[in-house]
């Protein structure tokens, strides 16, 4: 069965502090695919970046970066400098074959920056 | 790119009535689109999918004649709440797939807020 841990419910930082949201997650498939998601106050789900289960190579986005590690089943992702627009709640996803191609997701990390 | 609209953003309706949520990609064409339910503090719960052409698949626990779906088009898909009560009160949200494999990413809409009185 497909699972994904997101551990903090809720953090909470000074602007301009970095931050990271941390995701775990199982799966017996070897081919897989994750997801973060942005959910802002207004509600729309913003895609912010999809990573393959070939590819470990971590990733930055401007202030975003994401580590994936394999070995302790891991996607973060890590927000610098944060900023007050940053608040929102983010979800960490998983899909593949194991789930019927549905998207698991976990239960979200509700992150508040403030001025 | 990579747009989904969906509309109406939010709904007040009596009990007893039908409302029906469109949802649409707008710059890219969706074999699959998905339908998910959000409460309050809550993460989303997947209600059903709909495949173009096709018959939507619901999930378990989910009302297939309560909550109509249909995907008429590549790029439209409806979500009709049939004789709606309050506790269908929720945040609807819609998302797009170009095919629905697991590496596709799914696009999400903006979300429809229901009220039922």
């Amino acid at each position: 069965a497909q699972k994904v841990t997101q551990a903090q419910t809720e953090i909470s930082v000074v602007e301009k502090e970095d931050v990271t949201l941390d995701c775990v997650y199982e799966t017996r498939d070897t081919t897989y695919y994750l997801f973060w998601y942005k959910q802002p106050p207004s509600g729309e789900l913003v895609f912010l970046i999809r990573r393959n289960s070939f590819d470990e190579q971590n990733e930055i986005s401007g202030r975003y970066s994401w580590n994936f590690q394999k070995s302790t089943s891991s996607f973060n992702f890590t927000i610098t400098a944060s900023q007050v627009v940053d608040s929102a709640v983010y979800f960490c996803a998983l899909n593949s074959g194991g789930s019927n191609y549905k998207l698991t997701f976990g239960k979200g990390t509700l992150l508040t920056v403030n001025p | 790119g990579a747009v989904v609209s969906q509309h109406p953003s939010r709904v007040i309706c009596k009990s007893g009535t039908s409302v029906k949520i469109e949802c649409r990609s707008l710059d890219f064409q969706a074999t699959t689109m998905f339908w998910y339910r959000q409460f309050p503090k809550k993460s989303l719960m997947l209600m059903a999918t709909s495949n173009e052409g096709s018959k939507a698949t619901y999930e378990q626990g989910v009302e297939k004649d309560k909550f109509l779906i249909n995907h008429a088009s590549l790029t439209l898909s409806t979500l009709t709440v049939t004789s709606a009560h309050p506790e269908d009160s929720s945040f609807y949200i819609c998302s797009a797939s170009t095919s629905g494999r697991a590496s596709d990413t799914q696009y999400f809409g903006p979300g429809t807020r229901l009220t039922v009185l």
